[in-house]
């Protein structure tokens, strides 16, 4: 099994300012890595695939970057409805998941 | 619009079953591959289970292989999940996706692009 290790857990950050999540794999993924934003009560939704192309309708703020092992997700200037919590997703082999980066609000 | 809508989630007792269902409108569902993802509660997330447009090919995460079993009927758009011999550890939120990763002509699980609103499975005595 692939391990996804997200960092940090909880980043502050404050609205307008620039945010950078990290997600690394135990194993090369090459660029097959998902990333999702989940918000209270809500299912997850697909913002970025292929570890750098944009799902339909994803604002151009969330960008993605990596490949291998090593992935960034940046929003680049954080708007009120981007605190939640962002999951990173491999499909490199069968899918597994990062526990989770929770932003919130500085 | 795509809709991907869940029910069947209960409370049950450890060792019992349930049956999920996701019916799915808005978008041509025979023709998409499909995947049951979990959620415990406060916890991370989990793919199930994935099946392929024509149900010929599926596969099952380890902790679930020999007691859920992945359908479903194209001609109703829905997909299922049989949950046999539930254990505590099956506790949490299950929600149905769409989304494969094709190479050289194979498909399995990939990126997860539409999600339902998740229905809630508690296994408990």
């Amino acid at each position: 099994e692939i391990v996804m290790t997200q960092s940090p857990a909880t980043l502050s950050v404050s609205p307008g300012e620039r945010a950078s999540l990290s997600c690394r794999a135990s194993q090369s993924v090459s660029s097959n890595l998902a990333w999702y934003q989940q918000k209270p009560g809500q299912a997850p939704r697909l913002l970025i695939y292929g570890a750098s192309t944009r799902a339909t309708g994803i604002p151009a703020r969330f960008s993605g970057s990596g490949s291998g092992t090593e992935f960034t997700l940046t929003i680049s200037s954080l708007q009120s409805e981007d605190f939640a919590v962002y999951y990173c997703q491999q499909y490199n082999n069968w899918p597994t998941f990062g526990g989770g980066t929770k932003v919130e609000i500085k | 619009e795509v809709q991907l809508v869940e029910s069947g989630g209960d409370l049950v007792q450890p060792g019992g079953s349930l049956r999920l269902s996701c019916a799915a409108s808005g978008f041509t569902f025979s023709s998409y591959s499909m995947n049951w993802v979990r959620q415990a509660p406060g916890k991370g997330l989990e793919w199930v289970s994935y099946i392929s447009s024509s149900s010929s090919t599926i596969y099952y995460a380890d902790s679930v292989k020999g007691r859920f079993t992945i359908s479903r009927d194209n001609a109703k758009n829905s997909l299922y999940l049989q949950m046999n011999s539930l254990r505590d550890e099956d506790t949490a939120v299950y929600y149905c996706a769409s989304g494969s990763y094709c190479t050289n002509g194979v498909c399995r699980p990939g990126d997860f692009d539409y999600w339902g609103q998740g229905t809630l499975v508690t296994v408990s005595s």
